[in-house]
């Protein structure tokens, strides 16, 4: 089974709206982190936000916000007054505490398009 | 500060041919680790590292081997590359503990005709 799902190959949203990535994930670890991660056409891979399994309340860090449902074992990543430079690929990563070594498990990405 | 450098930022291999991916970091990172990032797929761990002369296999090592000798250094090799083995690598690096994000490097795009 695939640890982490990310449903949405390609996505657009209009500059300055807000929009919804998604992530959901699996797992039996109960002591878990996930990250995205965005990649632009450049190439190179950019941290954006962690949460923590236990945290009791959703990340945030600056326009990026992360939408924790644990129950749903899912992880979106809402993107507040998109611009046009937030057009890139965009991953879901989880690490979980018994795999050891921080390695972190990928989902397929997600393209995001701002349109101007 | 540099972060995690990679060498070379491109290659073009012919089948069989062998050659050494270089990843240098420069924030006295414990964890090391190389991927692969395929067309329509995220990142496979191929190996990875938790200390100085310490190697492990990730997701997908076949054809690939990984030394550490220094803590700052992770080499990947390919011995007899394959056009299966065209893909882009990252190098990444990350401190010890869970709570930790893995900064990557610039990426090597790799093309096996």
């Amino acid at each position: 089974a695939q640890k982490i799902t990310q449903t949405q190959p390609g996505m657009f949203v209009q500059e300055k709206e807000a929009v919804t990535l998604d992530c959901t994930y699996d797992t039996s670890d109960p002591s878990y982190g996930l990250f995205w991660y965005k990649q632009p056409s450049s190439g190179e891979m950019i941290f954006l936000i962690y949460q923590g399994s236990y945290d009791q309340q959703n990340a945030t860090e600056g326009r990026y916000s992360l939408n924790f449902q644990k129950a749903r074992k899912s992880a979106n990543l809402v993107i507040s007054a998109s611009q046009l430079g937030d057009s890139a690929m965009y991953f879901c990563a989880m690490r979980e505490a018994l795999a050891g070594a921080n390695n972190l498990f990928f989902g397929t990405g997600t393209r995001l398009t701002v349109i101007p | 500060n540099a972060g995690v450098t990679q060498t070379p930022k491109f290659r073009v291999l012919k089948t069989g041919q062998s050659m050494t991916l270089l990843c240098a970091q420069d924030m006295n990172h414990e964890y090391m680790y190389w991927y692969r990032q395929d067309p329509g797929m995220g990142l496979r761990l191929i190996h990875y590292s938790v200390g100085e002369g310490t190697t492990a296999k990730g997701e997908v090592p076949d054809g690939y081997n990984v030394s550490r000798l220094k803590k700052q250094n992770f080499l990947l090799g390919l011995e007899s590359a394959a056009p299966s083995q065209t893909s882009v690598y990252f190098c990444a690096s990350t401190q010890r503990g869970t709570q930790e994000t893995q900064y990557f490097g610039p990426g090597t795009r790799l093309l096996v005709l």
